[in-house]
């Protein structure tokens, strides 16, 4: 069974209009999460990870994610995207001691 | 902050050629190193663990004997694929973490990826 799904493979926004990118992991797995992004040809970089506590996970860029048991989804949201925000974005589980990727989504962002 | 070097950025050979992948740790030191293999719009997927000093760790369904990785020093490490290919042409990624020896290694210290390395084989 895949442990973390990302349901959306591209999602299109206006520049400066907010976005929710959307991950839900299988409970099965250990409850660490984390969202990373990807610029083209380049590695990853951690925008925001969720280890314990507090639910509302602020990172980088000013995005940030909620971790929701009840749900078990860990959503990335940003209020206002910037064209510079293109990229893609990959929400990732720890499992065995692994970190375990989703498929990835594809931020447009549309002038 | 901590930084992964990853050489080269592309690399185009011919089938049936060797390549080699550079991953190297430039202000920090990494007894574990991890590498991962990304398929066109698809999510990146662990290939191997790197260990300085001894074997590495391949994953379920990742040829070995292909996918040579030596881990030589605490800043280093390679990935060979031998006898490349076309199905092999894809994008792998190396990854590290200061001090850390697990894959999620990111409990107090994130896990610093390089920047790919883009492998084309004609």
């Amino acid at each position: 069974a895949q442990s973390v799904t990302q349901l959306d493979s591209q999602v299109p926004v206006f520049e400066e209009a907010p976005v929710e990118l959307r991950c839900n992991y299988s409970s099965s797995v250990s409850v660490y999460l984390f969202w990373y992004v990807q610029y083209p040809n380049q590695g990853l970089q951690l925008l925001l990870k969720y280890l314990s506590g507090s639910t509302l996970v602020k990172g980088i860029n000013g995005f940030e994610a909620e971790f929701n048991k009840s749900q078990t989804s860990f959503h990335l949201r940003k209020p206002s995207v910037h064209i510079s925000d293109t990229a893609e974005y990959f929400c990732a589980v720890t499992k065995d001691d692994k970190i375990i990727f989703g498929k990835g989504t594809r931020l447009h962002i549309l002038p | 902050g901590a930084v992964v070097s990853q050489h080269p950025s592309r690399v185009i050979c011919k089938s049936g050629t060797s390549v080699k992948i550079e991953c190297r740790s430039l202000d920090f030191q990494a007894t574990t190193m991890f590498w991962y293999r990304q398929f066109p719009k698809q999510s990146l997927m662990l290939m191997a663990t790197s260990n300085e000093g001894s074997k590495a760790t391949y994953e379920q369904g990742v040829e070995k004997d292909k996918f040579l990785i030596n881990h030589a020093s605490l800043t280093l490490s390679t990935l060979t694929v031998t006898s490349a290919h076309p199905e092999d042409s894809s994008f792998y990624i190396c990854s590290a973490s200061p001090g850390q020896v697990s894959a999620s290694a990111s409990y107090n210290s994130p896990l610093h990826f390089g920047n790919g390395t883009r492998l084309t084989v004609t």
